[in-house]
């Protein structure tokens, strides 16, 4: 049993769209964050969240606590945004618990 | 600053020899942990350390050891590489412990075990 799950795990989506990235998770927790892994490796934290909505140039992150719940959206997607893109629950002290990602494909 | 870096990016070993990774931070960051990657996996703690002298285990940390001399070093150290090792590792460091801080990641070491 995973304590985080993503969907969807594959996305693929023309330049301009949309995009949303969920995430569920089981678990009580202290924060959630958003990572972005790029396709040479790196990974990045790009928001943390303890409840509400963030938002950084064309991305968007929401949590609702009470539904263990959070989104990750993309506005406006670019081919640059491809990557897989990871959601991580704190589960106290220091450790998290990390969904297995969702790979994002922005064609042109 | 150069944030988190590991050395190698890439490593090749034979099952029963022994190596360190080396990761190191330049931001004062108190907290330090080691990662594992695997496909179709999220990532997985190894150990971590919350200041120097001081390491605990993670959620995988069979068959590998670290040490935390200075604020600045934390190597991961394969005691006698097994195929099951073979994954790609990842450092980060975050400025303190707890999970509402950004957790910074070096680039990877990518290590294959024969």
């Amino acid at each position: 049993k995973n304590e985080v799950e993503q969907s969807p795990q594959n996305l693929t989506a023309q330049e301009g769209e949309f995009i949303t990235i969920n995430c569920s998770y089981s678990v009580g927790i202290s924060a959630l964050h958003w990572l972005q892994q790029h396709p040479g490796g790196g990974i990045v934290s790009l928001f943390m969240l303890s409840s509400g909505k963030k938002k950084h140039g064309r991305l968007i992150a929401t949590i609702n606590i009470q539904e263990k719940h959070s989104s990750l959206h993309i506005t406006a997607s670019h081919p640059r945004d491809s990557a897989v893109y990871i959601c991580a629950v704190g589960r106290g002290g220091n450790q998290f618990y990390f969904g297995t990602g969702t790979s994002l494909t922005v064609i042109p | 600053n150069a944030g988190v870096t590991q050395t190698p990016k890439f490593q090749v070993l034979k099952t029963g020899q022994s190596m360190t990774l080396q990761c190191a931070q330049d931001m004062n960051h108190e907290y330090m942990s080691w990662y594992r990657q695997d496909p179709g996996m999220g990532l997985r703690l190894i150990h971590y350390s919350v200041g120097a002298g001081i390491t605990d285990q993670g959620e995988v940390p069979n068959g590998y050891n670290v040490s935390r001399s200075t604020t600045e070093d934390f190597p991961l150290r394969l005691l006698s590489a097994a195929p099951s090792q073979t994954s790609v590792y990842f450092c980060a460091s975050s400025y303190s412990t707890g999970t509402y801080n950004e957790q910074f990641f070096g680039p990877g070491t990518r290590l294959t075990v024969l």
